[in-house]
């Protein structure tokens, strides 16, 4: 198995630019979740979808982001317009129910 | 609420020297509790979990943890460091189903030769 897959792995953008980034989880895993870490705060959990459905998007910072899994084999993470304060590194993780979280390689985000 | 304190920021230990790193959570019911490793630039990777039964728990690498509900703890041990283990290490509770799980802040291992 391939793992969770990420894209692009480096991201470099300009304020007010929208950003998107890409998920494939494991195959046969349910659950699918967006991380955000810093070094000031850490990893934090933005939403997660179980089953492609949103469960939780209480993490999420504001209005500017916003998730979707259209199926079980794809995920984006969109943040519009995109702010300095947002520069992380952004991990995708799926699971199954019994299973610990896969976490991909990770997006870094750099925002101008 | 749920929460995750490792104590240690940072440790450095020689190599073929033992380690133990330090966990202590705090949850209201049963926890489920995780090791993760991460390397600079990479994923976290899943070292060992614990969900119930024997509270000695093998992972990955030759890495054990041990669950203490008495303690609240969770440390994470290994006999012989190699200095590939050089990473930084999070420890995390969740419930059932480990939807939301919390990590704590990560320690730092250096390993020195």
């Amino acid at each position: 198995d391939a793992g969770v897959i990420q894209s692009p792995r480096h991201e470099v953008t300009e304020m007010g630019q929208e950003v998107t980034l890409r998920c494939k989880p494991i195959s046969g895993h349910n659950s699918l979740f967006w991380y955000r870490q810093t070094m000031m705060r850490g990893l934090e959990l933005l939403i997660y979808f179980n089953n492609n459905v949103p469960i939780d998007d209480s993490g999420m910072p504001e209005d500017r982001f916003s998730a979707k899994m259209p199926n079980a084999s794809f995920s984006t993470l969109k943040i519009q317009p995109s702010e300095p304060r947002d520069s992380a590194v952004y991990f995708c993780a799926s699971s199954t129910r019994d299973s610990g979280k896969y976490f991909g390689p990770g997006t870094r985000l750099l925002v101008l | 609420a749920q929460s995750v304190t490792q104590p240690d920021i940072h440790i450095t230990v020689s190599e073929g020297a033992s380690l133990e790193l330090r966990c202590n959570y705090s949850y209201g019911a049963t926890p489920y509790l995780f090791w993760y490793v991460q390397s600079p630039g990479q994923g976290l990777q899943l070292l060992l979990k614990y969900f119930s039964g024997d509270t000695l728990v093998q992972g990955i690498k030759g890495f054990e943890a041990e669950f203490k509900r008495s303690q609240s703890s969770f440390n994470l041990r290994k006999p012989s460091v190699h200095w590939s283990d050089a990473a930084e290490y999070f420890c995390a509770v969740g419930n059932f189903g480990n939807e939301k799980l919390t990590f704590g802040t990560g320690t730092r291992l250096t390993i020195i030769p």
